[in-house]
């Protein structure tokens, strides 16, 4: 059975911390890994990894995955208070349509 | 371009009413998934839909179902609502390959009595 777990599940920090959350997953005929941010409402998505070792960047944010060891990161540095939000991961495998979650990591960001 | 809509956001209904939900996916995107997200199980998987043929579903009970029309536009059903089935519900769409993104609407926020 497929299986995404996230760690930490939560974690408060300071505004302009560096913060690492982890998604490590066993997914059948696995073809890629997305993340997302979740505030109040619909995830936005934020990045889509295929390839290991290649890092994606985007501002604060950068991701990288880890196809041998079954893992990806995302980090986000100089944090501010708008970082606030779940973070989700969600392999991409055989299974058309459907991106199956990690329980997410909950990051608050204090002023 | 507009993105995904979903109506409407939010819902009461009582136990044993029937609810329908609609999504409006981005222009040219043909497939609709729905995910059901509460708080004790997360965000999960309810079923997808291409080109109107439901491709994959998840371990829901029948009583959850949906469809897809020619436009893109698809609605999901619960019939016999249960307290349980109180939960945020969201669509995403995307243009239909394996690897492409799943781009979310803002959910409709179910409540049963």
């Amino acid at each position: 059975e497929d299986k995404v777990v996230q760690s930490p599940l939560s974690l408060v920090v300071h505004e302009g911390d560096t913060v690492t959350l982890n998604c490590s997953y066993e997914v059948t005929n696995f073809r890629s890994l997305l993340w997302y941010k979740q505030e109040k409402k619909a995830p936005t998505f934020l990045f889509m990894l295929t390839s290991s070792g290649i890092e994606k960047k985007s501002g604060r944010l950068s991701s990288i995955l880890d196809k041998k060891e079954l893992f990806s990161i995302l980090n986000i540095t100089a944090t501010q208070t708008g970082d606030s939000a779940v973070y989700l991961c969600a392999p991409i495998g055989g299974s058309w349509g459907k991106l199956q979650f990690g329980a997410g990591t909950q990051v608050v960001v204090t002023p | 371009k507009a993105g995904v809509t979903q109506t409407p956001r939010y819902l009461i209904k009582t136990r044993g009413q029937q609810v329908t939900l609609s999504c409006s996916p981005i222009s040219g995107h043909r497939s609709v998934s729905w995910y059901q997200q509460t708080p004790g199980q997360g965000l999960q998987f309810l079923f997808e839909y291409f080109s109107e043929t439901q491709r994959n579903k998840g371990n829901f009970p029948g009583r959850f179902s949906g469809r897809q029309f020619s436009n893109s536009r698809s609605e999901m059903n619960v019939s016999t609502l249960e307290l349980g089935d109180s939960a945020l519900y969201l669509c995403a769409s995307s243009s239909g390959t394996q690897e492409n993104i799943q781009y979310f609407g803002a959910g409709t926020r179910l409540s049963v009595l």
